[in-house]
């Protein structure tokens, strides 16, 4: 079945440094990732949509220079966390959906737990 | 953005009981999807809706997309323990728009 690996599992870092997250389609191509943040014990909350070759759509509320998507090809999106803070710690997910197939579900990574300090 | 309302919040059942938990929303979605998530870990699809009024099972695991597709129902039977987990709901109006039930905490006592 569809994988995605996102990387890292988990970052521990200062407050003040930016913070890379890497989400991989494995077996399929995806024009289309999504980025999400989870608080512990609540639900995911969509941040952004990638969208490959053209800059991401952000939900309303999320700063768009806070958080830095790229998707340079069909099989990576990058979500970089800018200047982190101790309130950025969160578990962020990403999902996939394999391109032309807009009625397929979203497959998801593993999530990265980011704890600033 | 929009949030599915999901019940019940949490479940303790035994395990071999059945569990049965719903998600609704104010909206029409064209897509009900239902994903397990164990702890640490990013969710797992479990089963995908696409018709008003379809059933559809997966093992011990039936999801019904409601006729109104505002909602949509779980059904988990004869539960074990490796059932333990979180179960959201997922409505999809738009190839790009997805949203989240809050979530069903479920714990299977042995």
């Amino acid at each position: 079945g569809a994988v995605v690996s996102q990387h890292p599992s988990w970052v521990i870092c200062k407050s003040g440094t930016s913070v890379k997250i890497e989400c991989r389609s494995l077996d399929f191509q995806a024009t289309t990732m999504f980025w999400y943040r989870q608080f512990p014990k609540q639900s995911l909350m969509l941040m952004a949509t990638s969208n490959e070759g053209s800059k991401a759509t952000y939900e309303q509320g999320v700063e768009k220079d806070k958080f830095l998507i790229n998707h340079a090809s069909l099989t990576l999106s990058t979500l970089t966390v800018t200047s982190a803070h101790p309130e950025d710690s969160s578990f962020y997910i990403c999902s996939a959906r394999e391109t032309g197939l807009v009625w397929q579900p979203q497959h998801f990574g593993d999530g990265t737990r980011l704890s600033i300090l | 953005g929009q949030q599915l309302n999901q019940s019940p919040q949490s479940m303790f059942i035994q395990e071999g009981e059945d569990v049965s938990m719903n998600c609704t929303s104010s909206s029409i979605f064209n897509t009900w999807l239902w994903y397990k998530q164990d702890p640490g870990e990013g969710p797992v699809l479990l089963i995908a809706l696409y018709k008003a009024g379809e059933l559809t099972s997966n093992g011990r695991l039936t999801a019904q997309f409601g006729i109104t597709r505002k909602d949509s129902f779980l059904n988990i039977s004869a539960s074990i323990p490796s059932d333990v987990g979180i179960y959201f709901c997922a409505g999809q109006l738009t190839g790009n728009q997805f949203y989240f039930g809050t979530g069903t905490s479920l714990t299977v006592i042995p």
